[in-house]
């Protein structure tokens, strides 16, 4: 199975600043099938990300995701008060399909 | 607008049972292949079990032989069955659906609590 490290486990950044997520994959993501999800506290998990790059429907600008490989990043160009939560990766490309531990990230 | 609404949480002893439930609307349900997803406390999103349009299933090795995923296509319903429950399996269990082929899930309810504790 395919296993996903993320990195920071929390970042403590200021609304306004960029945030920049790291996860990475113990073996190669089949066809970049990586996604990211934001999960707040008692609500269902939110699709961000799909295919490494490609936003969701209805996901604002600010949040972008890039990578290949092992290697993928997602980043927060400005944070908005919004967006401090939990964001998981997550691969679909392998069964089984696996996710990350998280990164929290919380205002300073 | 696709709703995903599980229910069936609660509080079990070690080696109970209990079964999930999810209630699908907005979508033709028996199109989709269905998933279940858990998170325990302080930890991450593990992916659980799932059930293609056929009824085909595929479990993690940390629940095969004790779950078990259905569908009923006529009530537009997911279930878990959850057998000789242990203290690990605590956790909020969600279900899901994905996009579309190729996509990850999309789609997921609030969750339900499962508490497995003497």
């Amino acid at each position: 199975e395919i296993v996903l490290t993320q990195s920071p486990g929390t970042l403590s950044l200021s609304p306004g600043e960029r945030a920049t997520l790291s996860c990475r994959a113990s073996q190669s993501v089949s066809s970049s099938y990586l996604a990211w999800y934001q999960h707040k506290p008692g609500q269902a998990p939110r699709l961000l990300i799909y295919g490494a790059s490609s936003r969701a429907t209805g996901i604002p600008d600010r949040f972008s995701g890039s990578g290949s490989g092992t290697d993928f990043t997602l980043t927060i160009s400005r944070l908005e008060p919004e967006d401090f939560a939990v964001y998981h990766c997550h691969q679909y490309g392998s069964s089984p399909w696996t996710f990350g531990q998280g990164t929290k990230v919380e205002i300073k | 607008e696709v709703q995903l609404v599980e229910s069936g949480g609660g509080l079990v002893q070690p080696g109970g049972s209990l079964r999930l439930s999810c209630a699908a609307s907005g979508f033709m349900f028996s199109n989709y292949w269905m998933h279940w997803v858990r998170q325990a406390p302080g930890k991450g999103l593990v992916w659980v079990s799932r059930i293609d349009s056929e009824g085909s299933t595929t479990y993690a090795d940390s629940v095969k032989g004790r779950f078990t995923i259905s569908r009923d296509n006529a009530k537009n319903t997911l279930y878990l069955q959850m057998n000789s429950l242990r203290d690990e399996d605590t956790a909020v269990y969600y279900c899901a659906r994905i996009l579309a082929v190729g996509t990850p899930l999309g789609y997921w309810g609030q969750g339900t609590l499962v508490t497995v504790s003497s």
